[in-house]
Formats: C-alpha cells, structure tokens, sequence
C-alpha cells in the first residue's frame, strides 16, 4: 500500500521551454502533497505544498510564477518548470499524505536536465 | 521549525546492528518523529514512525527518549543493501508543512 508515481521518471529539455511532472498516489487519496527538489550529494527541500482544490503554499525564496502547481483531484498533483533554465536541472520528488495522517509518501522521482 | 541534527556519515560491517541517533532539541508536542530511508536517484522510502517510547517492525526499531529531544533508529543485522542515506524528519503532523529535512547519515556497509 501507499504507492506513489511520478512520470516522467527523467526528461531533458531545452532552455526556455516548459516541463510538467506528474505525481500520483496510486492505492490512496492524497489531500496533501509535497514537491521537493535535490541536488546532488544534498538533502531534500522542500519546494512547496498542495493541498487539493486550493493554490500551494511555497516556500520561501521558490518562485510560484516559475514552479507552477496544480493539485485538481485527491490523486494527482503536477509541477510545471516554466521557461526551464540550465540551473533548474535537478532531482525532484514528490510525496503524498493521506487525510488525517502523519507520514509522507514519496515517489521514485523525476530527474529534469535542461539544455 | 524542528530542526535535526545527525552524524554526516557512519560505517559498518554486514551483519552488525547499526544505530544513528538524530537531535532535535526543539521538537513540538504535536510533532512526530519519522525516518527514511534513500537510495541514489530514488525518492526517500518510510522505514519507521514515532512518537515516545519504543517502536519496533519488521526492518527498525525507533527509541525515544522521555524528553523526545532526540532519537535512535536501530538497524539490526545490516546487510550491504542497507548502504543508504537516512534522513530522520521531524513534525510532519498533518496540519502542513512544519518540518525540515536535515543533510541525512550516510550509512555504507562494508563486506
């Protein structure tokens, strides 16, 4: 149980143009979902939260006109790399909570290089 | 925001028991105390949950102190596929985002 999907699991894009990932929760309804971004060799940090039917919450210093989040059913949550830039390359993951429960669920990741 | 404190990295050899302890000095009371577990390019896998106390399943047992300002998450037998990073979280109690991934032990297990 608690299985969550990304697709794509690794895209290559050129500069200037936009990525969506998706993020699935496969076995279990998701009201909120979490979208990470990592370096290599460095933690998880945390991008932003998206909460079902209402506009994510981002962290400090995340552009949210550049990061654009979409969470439209308890299922599935999309992040879109606007006009992608060489320095947004990187690792990025997402994960899903169940309603009234304490632990994320993360998927396999999606790693993006931009051109 | 709790945040964690944890040894950079850990040695060890197949078949000994492993244990990393995480800090987290300003932990809430509605927080909870989660480990996981992180292969290269792979996103983290849960391994473990607690609140106080002692937690145990079928891959770790979590220790905590009565103080809850730190943790031990208790590897028993490692094997060479255990050769991960482990991150411990802190908060995470379903009312958002209150928690902060700290850099993670990285744990090889030696032959």
């Amino acid at each position: 149980g608690a299985v969550v999907s990304q697709h794509p699991s690794r895209v290559i894009c050129k500069s200037g143009t936009s990525v969506k990932i998706e993020c699935r929760s496969l076995d279990f309804q998701a009201t909120t979902m979490f979208w990470y971004r990592q370096f290599p060799k460095q933690s998880l940090m945390l991008m932003a939260t998206s909460n079902e039917g209402s506009k994510a919450t981002y962290e400090q210093g995340v552009e949210k006109d550049k990061f654009l989040i979409n969470h439209a059913s308890l299922t599935l949550s999309t992040l879109t790399v606007t006009s992608a830039h060489p320095e947004d390359s990187s690792f990025y993951i997402c994960s899903a909570r169940p309603p009234g429960g304490d632990t994320q669920y993360f998927g396999p990741g999606t790693r993006l290089t931009v051109l | 925001l709790a945040k964690t404190t944890q040894p950079i990295s850990m040695d060890s050899y197949e078949g000994q028991e492993v244990n990393i302890t995480c800090s987290h000095n300003n932990i809430a009371t509605n927080d909870y105390i989660t480990w996981y577990q992180q292969f290269p390019s792979q996103g983290p896998r849960f391994i473990i949950q607690g609140y106080k106390t002692k937690v145990t399943n079928e891959v770790a047992s979590l220790f905590i102190p009565a103080d809850r300002k730190s943790s031990t998450l208790s590897l028993p037998r490692v094997s060479l596929s255990d050769t991960a990073v482990y991150y411990c979280l802190v908060g995470d109690n379903g009312y958002g985002q209150n928690f902060v991934f700290g850099p993670g032990t990285r744990l090889s297990v030696l032959p």
